[in-house]
């Protein structure tokens, strides 16, 4: 079975510019998460959707970061316009109900 | 709030041997789920092992095992017969039941000496 599967797996680009992190969860699931990974934080969930509808976005850090599901197979996080401290691993994860998350490999976003 | 706290920054230990991993939670629920996740070099994350906290056997998978002691809020990882694939950061995660947010402690990074 496929996997959670993030795209890119590096990005690198310059402070101002938009960022798009794009998300497939595994078939069947329908909660998805996206979580951020700094030395400083470490893990943190920033929102979570079920049935593709957003649930908790309590984690966004600031109106500069949306996300969308536009459907079951499909997630996007994007962040407008970027800044240097948003550089971090993001994580999209998925699960089945109260299942555990089963993670993607992450995108490493470096902003200049 | 919940809190999970991973005292041991790094740990290492001989190819072969048995390594246990610490992890405390704060919480005043009585149902919850505890994860324990695996962060190779390659970056993703895989699940280990989880335990329910109303049930009181030890969750066991393969050469991982867990001690579970709930009034202590405790939830250590044992690793047996260690393996250099073994090696990566280990993160412990609290999950309040009925909720989804996962909430990982710091992360042990586990090296193993050949």
């Amino acid at each position: 079975d496929a996997g959670v599967i993030q795209s890119p797996r590096h990005e690198v680009t310059e402070m101002g510019q938009e960022v798009t992190l794009r998300c497939k969860p595994i078939s069947g699931h329908d909660y998805l998460f996206w979580y951020r990974q700094t030395m400083m934080r470490g893990l943190e969930l920033l929102i979570y959707f079920n049935n593709n509808v957003p649930i908790d976005d309590s984690g966004m850090p600031e109106d500069r970061f949306s996300a969308k599901m536009p459907n079951a197979s499909f997630s996007t996080l994007k962040i407008q316009p970027s800044e240097p401290r948003d550089s971090a691993v993001y994580f999209c994860a998925s699960s089945r109900g109260r299942g555990p998350q089963h993670f993607g490999d992450g995108t490493r976003l470096s902003i200049l | 709030a919940q809190t999970v706290t991973q005292s041991q920054p790094e740990m290492s230990v001989q190819e072969a041997e048995t390594v246990t991993l610490s992890c405390t939670y704060d919480t005043s629920e009585s149902d919850y789920y505890l994860f324990w996740y695996k962060q190779p070099p390659s970056r993703q994350m895989i699940l280990v092992i989880r335990q329910e906290a109303y049930k009181q056997q030890n969750a066991t998978e393969n050469r991982f095992s867990v001690n579970f002691q709930k009034a202590a809020k405790s939830f250590s990882l044992k690793i047996s017969d260690s393996q250099l694939g073994d090696a990566a950061m280990y993160f412990c995660a609290y999950r309040l039941q009925g909720a989804q947010k996962l909430v990982f402690g710091q992360g042990t990074r586990l090296t193993i000496n050949p």
